[in-house]
């Protein structure tokens, strides 16, 4: 099955620093890579995915570039804030088949 | 995007009782749905996927007969912690897949989670 591994557990950056969270997958079918933002207590929150077809996306001061020849996606989080703190979760699957999920990086952004 | 709730959002039980929570897809139908639990500072961990009008399909080291699950119709999954013990205390998500728009691919959408606290 699918393996994924996220790193790091713990980032902790200045406010206005750029955070950058990397996965990495075992299944080179898997095509769907979305990422996740939970905040404590609370449900994961869709704050955006990638598919194979394309190797970055950008959505403000969030980007995602994923690299299918070496099997790994990053996140890419710029000019942080206090409320870009959070668990950022990633997750790998073949489009609707269940994903398989990163064990989360934490992110303190202090003010 | 796509709206799914969860009943309650947080129950606190004794040890021995059972407990059901309730996942809704508000505007969507799901023939799908998932259960996931999650510990503190952990990630997701998927318990099973509730299929509508059939059995669920666990994973592994999820016992069937503690977690049961009932997928009633397009709009309902339930699962029922029985005989809760201390341990099963957790955070229980519940998850649906959804196409959101001309053209889009499904996205999956989570509930807001039940907290169960065993005492």
């Amino acid at each position: 099955g699918e393996n994924v591994e996220q790193h790091p557990s713990t980032l902790s950056v200045q406010e206005g620093d750029s955070a950058v969270i990397k996965c990495t997958y075992s299944d080179s079918a898997s095509n769907y890579f979305p990422w996740y933002k939970q905040e404590l207590g609370k449900r994961p929150q869709l704050i955006i995915d990638i598919r194979s077809n394309v190797g970055e996306k950008k959505d403000q001061r969030i980007a995602v570039t994923l690299n299918k020849t070496a099997k790994h996606f990053s996140l890419h989080i710029t000019e942080t804030q206090p409320e870009d703190s959070a668990v950022y979760f990633c997750a790998a699957s073949r489009g609707s088949y269940i994903p398989t999920f990163g064990r989360g990086t934490s992110l303190i952004v202090h003010p | 995007g796509a709206v799914v709730s969860q009943h309650p959002s947080r129950v606190i039980c004794k040890s021995g009782t059972s407990v059901k929570i309730e996942c809704r897809s508000l505007d969507f139908q799901a023939t799908t749905m998932f259960w996931y639990r999650q510990f503190p500072k952990q990630s997701l961990m998927l318990m099973a996927t509730s299929n509508e009008g059939s059995k669920a399909t666990y994973e592994q080291g999820v016992e069937k007969d503690k977690f049961l699950i009932n997928h009633a119709s397009l709009t309902l999954s339930t699962l029922t912690v029985t005989s809760a013990h201390p341990e099963d205390s957790s955070f229980y998500i519940c998850s649906a897949y959804a196409v959101q728009g001309l053209g889009a691919q499904e996205t999956q959408y989570f509930g807001p989670g039940t907290r169960l606290l065993v005492l």
